[in-house]
């Protein structure tokens, strides 16, 4: 079965500090992976995007990892700040034809404060 | 640019009522639209898709009869929500792609439907 895992679920850092979110995929064919980014209330925001050859991905403070071999991927954020505080998705996309289908995860809700 | 809006951004109704909700691709022509649902806590979950000009395909468990999905224009698909109940309550997203097989989706901001 396709299906994207995230961990953790929550999460809770100080200001200023890094975090590492984790994504675990079983989506087979894999096309590619995206990290968005989704503040409460509103529609989700594309971080980055990695296809099967691509091993890292940065997008400012934000670098995602991807091992297609292990099919694990991660989001590092650097000097969290409180606007960083969001619901993180990870998202696969099977390759099935030329049928556009994203796998969502369920997210890790990260809350930084101050 | 590709920026994709949604109308309304919140709606409360009445158990009963029917509820339309409009997906505007402001700046590009969205060949395909998509319809999410997403509860609290949990992720996005595909309601349906929809081709300009076409029927709507939905997904698994969706009731096509209950949510109507009408994809008139390339800029305009719009999902009402018929005899809506409180267990309709959530949070409605669209997305829209410029080219039917690219994997760029761009979501709109979310309509959050609360039904008394």
């Amino acid at each position: 079965k396709n299906q994207v895992e995230q961990s953790p679920q929550s999460l809770i850092i100080l200001e200023g500090k890094n975090c590492t979110l984790q994504c675990n995929y079983t989506v087979s064919p894999f096309s590619n992976l995206r990290w968005y980014k989704q503040d409460t209330g509103r529609g989700p925001v594309s971080l980055t995007i990695m296809t099967f050859s691509e091993n890292t991905k940065s997008n400012g403070r934000y670098t995602a990892t991807l091992d297609a071999d292990t099919k694990q991927s991660s989001l590092h954020i650097t000097a969290s700040q409180l606007s960083d505080s969001a619901s993180y998705i990870c998202v696969v996309r099977h390759r099935s034809g030329g049928y556009n289908k994203l796998i969502f995860g369920a997210g890790t809700r990260l809350a930084v404060h101050p | 640019g590709a920026v994709v809006s949604q109308h309304p951004s919140w709606v409360i109704c009445k158990s009963g009522t029917s509820v339309k909700i409009e997906c505007r691709s402001l700046d590009f022509q969205a060949t395909t639209m998509f319809w999410y649902r997403q509860f609290p806590k949990q992720s996005l979950m595909l309601m349906a898709t929809s081709n300009e000009g076409s029927k709507a395909t939905y997904e698994q468990g969706v009731e096509k009869d209950k949510f109507l999905i009408n994809h008139a224009s390339l800029t305009l698909s719009t999902l009402t929500v018929t005899s809506a109940h409180p267990e309709d309550s959530s949070f409605y997203i669209c997305s829209a792609t410029e080219e039917t097989f690219t994997d760029t989706q761009y979501f709109g901001p979310g309509t959050r439907l609360t039904v008394l």
